[in-house]
């Protein structure tokens, strides 16, 4: 049974650093065809595709994020991660780390419990 | 705006038939994946692709496709099936946006 948990810091100040780092255990994340990824989601609103890294090692992202957004994957440790810098309370939410498979359609199968980062000074 | 388009809420009456649908000129050419979230909780896939439910979850969530449209169906709604439903899909620039959500009330 895979398992994902999402770690890092509750309190970002606003235009600094988000890191988030999503701990997989029961699989693995050098495992190939599978899509490692990142979903937030504002309070009280719905669920905002952030981006993945996949197989060798390729990212996808969403357009709204211009850039800001970076994932990368750690082998030895098992985990990816996510940055998203220059933060603004419109960042406020909880992020969510899934494991995407493509078995027809990409299918977000495994989900962490989620991890609710406020950006606030 | 979100490329894939829901109603933001649908009711069904216990034990009757509900259809949940999502719009988007992606679903022409992919296929989507459903997902259910209670309060507090993460989400759960509830079917995907073209025919597949995941194991665990009841037969009477089922899934269809045709044009830019795909629809979850849940047959017999029982009160622990209400929560927020989204789908997702590939869309353009092989992003993977979702839907803005159906907030399911089972009377």
């Amino acid at each position: 049974q895979v398992q994902l948990q999402e770690s890092g810091p509750g309190l970002v100040k606003p235009s600094e650093t988000l890191s988030l780092t999503c701990i997989v255990s029961g699989g693995s994340v050098s495992s190939g065809n599978y899509y490692w990824s990142w979903i937030r989601q504002p309070p009280g609103k719905g669920l905002d595709w952030i981006g993945y890294i996949y197989d060798s090692g390729s990212t996808n992202y969403n357009p709204s994020l211009k850039s800001r957004a970076a994932i990368s994957v750690d082998t030895s440790k098992n985990q990816f991660s996510l940055k998203l810098s220059f933060v603004t309370a419109a960042d406020t939410a909880i992020y969510f780390c899934a494991r995407g498979a493509l078995v027809g359609a990409t299918v977000f199968d495994y989900w962490g419990q989620g991890t609710l980062v406020t950006v606030s000074s | 705006s979100s490329e894939l388009t829901q109603d933001p809420a649908v009711s069904v009456a216990l034990g009757q038939t509900v259809r949940i649908t999502c719009q988007g000129d992606s679903l022409r050419n992919y296929y989507a994946s459903w997902y259910q979230q209670k309060p507090g909780q993460a989400p759960v896939v509830v079917f995907y692709g073209k025919n597949n439910r995941p194991s665990g979850i009841p037969d009477r969530f089922s899934g269809s496709s045709s044009g830019n449209t795909a629809s979850l169906t849940i047959t017999g709604a029982q009160a622990e099936d209400e929560a927020d439903y989204y789908c997702n899909s590939r869309g353009n620039s092989a992003n993977h946006p979702f839907g803005g959500g159906t907030k399911l009330t089972v009377l």
